[in-house]
C-alpha cells in the first residue's frame, strides 16, 4: 500500500506559539490530503481537505486563519496551528488516497500536540 | 441523526469468542465502505473494504446491506491482539469520508 509519513509524532509547545505538522506521501502523488483532529475517546473529525496547488477547503467551524494548510507539492502538505492554545491540544492525523478514489485512505502516523 | 453511527461499546469478550459489530449510515447514495482498526494513540489502519457481495479475510467477515443501510463486521475466534477500536468509514457521493465514532473491543484472557 501507499505510505504517508507524518512529522513530528509528538510536540509540546507554549500557548501562543505556532506549530507546523508535515505530511508526506512517500511512494505516490497525493493530489488530495485530508487533515483530521481526534480528541480522546472521540472519532476523527475532518478539519480540511487540501488539494495540490489550490486553497484548502475547510469544514464548518474550523478557522482557516488558525489552521493554515499548505499543499505546495504532490508529496507534501503542511498544517500550521497558529497561536496555539491548550484547547488545541489534540491528535492531528493526515491521510490521502490514490488517484481515482474513493478508495482506501492511507494515514500518517499522527501528531500529538500538547499546548501548555 | 449522525451520518454514520456505531455502538461505542466496549464489547468485552473472552478469547475465542465470536463478536459482531454493526454500523448504520444515513446517506443512501454512499458509495464505498471500510472497516478500520485503531489502536490507542495510533493512526487508523485499514482492516478491510466492504463489498456488496460480502467479503472475508481470515477470521474477519464484512457485509453490506444497502436496503437497511448498514455494514457489519464479524470477528471469529477472537484473539487478545484484536483488542482495539473498530472504525466504520463511509464515503458520500462527494467522495467525502465519514467516520463513525468507533466500537471498542476488549478481548479478555
Amino acid at each position: 500500500g501507499a505510505v504517508v509519513s507524518q512529522h513530528p509524532s509528538w510536540v509540546i509547545c507554549k500557548s501562543g506559539t505556532s506549530v507546523k505538522i508535515e505530511c508526506r506521501s512517500l511512494d505516490f502523488q497525493a493530489t488530495t490530503m485530508f487533515w483530521y483532529r481526534q480528541f480522546p475517546k472521540q472519532s476523527l473529525m475532518l478539519m480540511a481537505t487540501s488539494n495540490e496547488g489550490s486553497k484548502a477547503t475547510y469544514e464548518q467551524g474550523v478557522e482557516k486563519d488558525k489552521f493554515l494548510i499548505n499543499h505546495a507539492s504532490l508529496t507534501l502538505s503542511t498544517l500550521t496551528v497558529t497561536s496555539a492554545h491548550p484547547e488545541d491540544s489534540s491528535f492531528y492525523i493526515c491521510s490521502s488516497r490514490l488517484a481515482g478514489g474513493p478508495g482506501e485512505l492511507f494515514f500518517g502516523e499522527g501528531s500529538r500536540l500538547t499546548v501548555l | 441523526r449522525k451520518e454514520v453511527e456505531q455502538d461505542p461499546g466496549p464489547f468485552n469478550v473472552p478469547e475465542g469468542a465470536t463478536v459482531a459489530f454493526n454500523c448504520t449510515y444515513s446517506n443512501s447514495a454512499s458509495q464505498s465502505f471500510f472497516w478500520y482498526r485503531q489502536d490507542c494513540r495510533k493512526e487508523p489502519k485499514l482492516l478491510m473494504s466492504v463489498y456488496s457481495s460480502g467479503n472475508e479475510d481470515g477470521r474477519f467477515t464484512a457485509q453490506l446491506n444497502r436496503a437497511s443501510q448498514y455494514i457489519s463486521l464479524l470477528i471469529r475466534d477472537s484473539k487478545l491482539s484484536d483488542s482495539a477500536t473498530y472504525l466504520c468509514v463511509v464515503t458520500s457521493g462527494t467522495y467525502k469520508y465519514i467516520f463513525g465514532t468507533g466500537t471498542r473491543l476488549k478481548v479478555l484472557a
